[in-house]
């Protein structure tokens, strides 16, 4: 199986842009699809990419997602930070129908 | 609108089996490229996925907890089941519940609020 490395945590002020990486131990990330998710203190985990960059319907296009053969990675760009967006993010990808997610990156908006 | 609801004991034992069920509403799991699946969250700590139940009555599971888990779903009650045995104080979660709907790749668009299971003797 694979594993999906996250830096522990980020940090950005109101307004700026932050970049999370989700790093696939093995095999190509760009075999599988990589999904974003945001979880609010308390709250349920929800979606914010899919399919390596679409957007659910109701997040702002200031959430995008990309990969990165060349790094074996993903990640997740927030432009035009607001404190509404502190939160631990996860990633996920798979393998055959083995589900793997990432060990989370704690975002502080300063 | 589509909502899931985990329910289940609180407090297990360890050694004891855990059975928690998922209620949702707002879609049917008799649907083509539907699924629901069960993911835990230990306090403080990441997500792990634990097993996933198709829209067709496929299942599968997290390879490393396999041997202990089973999956099933009541279409017409609009439930879905876990059986997790032999627990351990290192199962100690959050568990959650999850829709899945399956275009190029299993989009997780629904959790339900999640059930803290807390095992301890």
């Amino acid at each position: 199986n694979f594993m999906l490395t996250q830096p522990h945590s980020v940090s950005g002020s109101p307004g700026k842009t932050i970049v999370i990486s989700c790093t696939r131990s093995s095999g190509s990330i760009a075999s599988n699809y990589v999904q974003w998710f945001q979880q609010r203190p308390g709250s349920s985990p929800t979606s914010v990419i899919y399919d390596d960059d679409r957007r659910p319907s109701g997040i702002p296009d200031r959430f995008s997602g990309s990969i990165d053969s060349s790094s074996n990675s993903a990640s997740l760009t927030i432009s035009g930070l607001k404190a509404e967006d502190e939160a631990d993010y996860y990633c996920q990808s798979y393998h055959n129908a083995n589900w793997v997610f990432g060990g989370g990156t704690k975002l502080t908006v300063l | 609108q589509v909502t899931l609801r985990e329910s289940g004991p609180a407090l297990v034992k360890p050694k004891q089996t855990l059975t928690l069920s998922c209620t949702f509403s707002g879609f049917s799991l008799k649907t083509n490229a539907m699924c629901v699946a069960w993911i835990r969250q230990p306090p403080g700590k990441a997500l792990e996925w634990l097993a996933r139940i198709d829209w067709d009555d496929d299942t599968f599971y997290n390879i490393s907890l396999r041997t202990r888990l089973t999956i099933s779903k009541d279409t017409s009650k609009n439930q879905v089941v876990l059986i997790m045995s032999d627990m351990d104080p290192v199962d100690t979660a959050t568990y959650y519940c999850v829709r899945g709907i399956y275009g190029t790749s299993w989009f997780l668009d629904s959790w339900g609020q999640g059930a803290l299971v807390t095992v301890s003797s």
